[in-house]
């Protein structure tokens, strides 16, 4: 069994849509949970990360960890076309240094 | 300032072969990771250097491949022989925390080996 489960996708939207983005994982011992964006071609790079429970709002994107469920979420508001790439989330312990993914969301979102 | 810089971008190779990748992390970056996404899988972890030692090598998939960073700086990530299930996009990350914090990982754009 994977230890981190990302909502496959691909999903497409209109311009304006809330987008939400979801991963569970069976881990818990971790305590850093990662979204990364990731464009075709390019590597992914962060959006934000979170420590522990709770929610992080940063612009548009709101990311929320519930450790009880062991499940995490990105929302994206407004969303615009320079939105669409591949959403990846990724986790790790405290002390560690790797991170264990998701499979990543592709994201599409029309003008 | 130059980001995490990957080479060769692409390569093309014969089963059996030996393919050397090469990573150039930030600048002052001490942690420098190895990933490898495997088509319609996640990235996974391969190993993670501080300066020139291996901190973990726990994804390695065998002895096949060999990972180095001479003098902390860039690494090289080595497979000898090449096997078809080897093909996949080679990510390198550097970073300049390790554990206090996320350590948020600068990734580069990825060496892509297709073994045929």
């Amino acid at each position: 069994q994977k230890e981190v489960e990302q909502d496959p996708g691909p999903l497409s939207v209109p311009e304006g849509a809330i987008v939400s983005l979801n991963c569970t994982y069976s881990n818990s011992a971790f305590q850093y949970f990662m979204w990364y964006r990731q464009y075709s071609r390019k590597g992914p790079e962060l959006l934000m990360y979170t420590y522990s429970s709770g929610n992080k709002e940063d612009g548009r994107f709101t990311a929320q960890v519930d450790k009880s469920s062991k499940y995490i979420s990105l929302f994206i508001r407004d969303s615009q076309p320079s939105d669409s790439a591949t959403y990846l989330c990724a986790m790790k312990r405290t002390n560690a240094g790797k991170s264990t993914f998701g499979d990543g969301t592709t994201l599409t979102v029309k003008p | 300032e130059a980001g995490v810089t990957q080479f060769p971008s692409h390569s093309v190779i014969e089963k059996g072969q030996t393919v050397t990748l090469r990573c150039d992390p930030i600048s002052g970056h001490d942690n420098l990771y190895w990933y490898r996404r495997v088509m319609g899988k996640e990235i996974k972890f391969l190993l993670h250097f501080v300066k020139e030692s291996k901190q973990d090598e726990s994804g390695m998939p065998n002895n096949r491949f060999l990972a180095e960073r001479t003098g902390g700086t860039y690494s090289t990530l080595k497979v000898q022989p090449a096997e078809l299930e080897d093909s996949g996009v080679y990510f390198c990350a550097s970073s300049q925390a390790f554990g206090l914090g996320a350590g948020e990982l600068f990734f580069g754009e990825g060496s892509r080996l297709t073994v045929l």
